[in-house]
């Protein structure tokens, strides 16, 4: 059982569709970050929320666009998707220290017809 | 430039053999050092860390790393694999030494373990 919880496990949506990826935590923690991970490569950063305020953002393109409406929660919405961002998405969150390990959900697998 | 190098794309062990994943860092300073390993359609589970003290470190499911310095390695052993650790396994840093959250892990591009019965 992982502590931080990503929903849902699979998603397909087309390009034209609007969705979003949750995720969930009640370490207490401040820090939550979102990955993507395409097969067979480490995860890539894509955002860093600080005390519920967006910290890092990796160039992510805008059809990205996350939101922490509180220190348990953390969204992802999807719009006008490619193809090429089929892939697994990855919530994680940490203490804020630098010492701290960062903690992963299970992840969402998202197809873009 | 900071980097993680994980020589072993893929090995294969026969279950009940001893295993050692390598990672190597390059870094400005001694970074923090992370061990994950991550099962097929699941996320990456922290196996073990290192930030100071004692070089030889112990996990969760019976692996343990050395933090070597000299070499700027700190590599992953388990004595006797079961089944079970069939996984890929990534190595990550961060940097030592700052108040906030830990956006830049850099990840080696993981070692894909195979085991035998």
């Amino acid at each position: 059982d992982t502590e931080v919880t990503q929903t849902p496990k699979h998603l397909v949506m087309g390009m034209t569709n609007k969705k979003s990826l949750k995720c969930e935590q009640h370490m207490g923690h401040r820090a939550m970050y979102w990955y993507k991970q395409k097969a067979k490569k480490p995860p890539e950063l894509m955002f860093v929320y600080s005390y519920e305020k967006l910290s890092i953002n990796e160039s992510v393109p805008s059809r990205f666009s996350p939101e922490c409406p509180n220190s348990s929660l953390l969204n992802l919405h999807l719009h006008a998707l490619q193809p090429e961002d089929s892939a697994l998405y990855l919530c994680a969150s940490s203490r804020l220290r630098s010492n701290q390990p960062q903690h992963f959900g299970d992840g969402t697998r998202l197809s873009i017809l | 430039a900071q980097s993680v190098t994980q020589p072993d794309i893929h090995i294969t062990v026969s279950e009940g053999a001893s295993l050692e994943l390598r990672c190597n860092y390059s870094y400005g300073a001694t970074p923090y050092l992370f061990w994950y390993v991550q099962s097929p359609g699941q996320g990456l589970q922290l196996l073990l860390k290192y930030f100071s003290g004692d070089t030889l470190v112990q996990g969760i499911k019976g692996f343990e790393a050395e933090f070597k310095r000299s070499q700027s390695s700190f590599n992953l052993r388990k004595p006797s694999v079961h089944w079970s650790d069939a996984a890929e396994y990534f190595c990550a840093v961060g940097p030592p030494n700052y108040g906030g959250s830990q956006g830049n892990l850099i990840f080696g591009k993981g070692t894909k373990l195979s085991v035998k019965p």
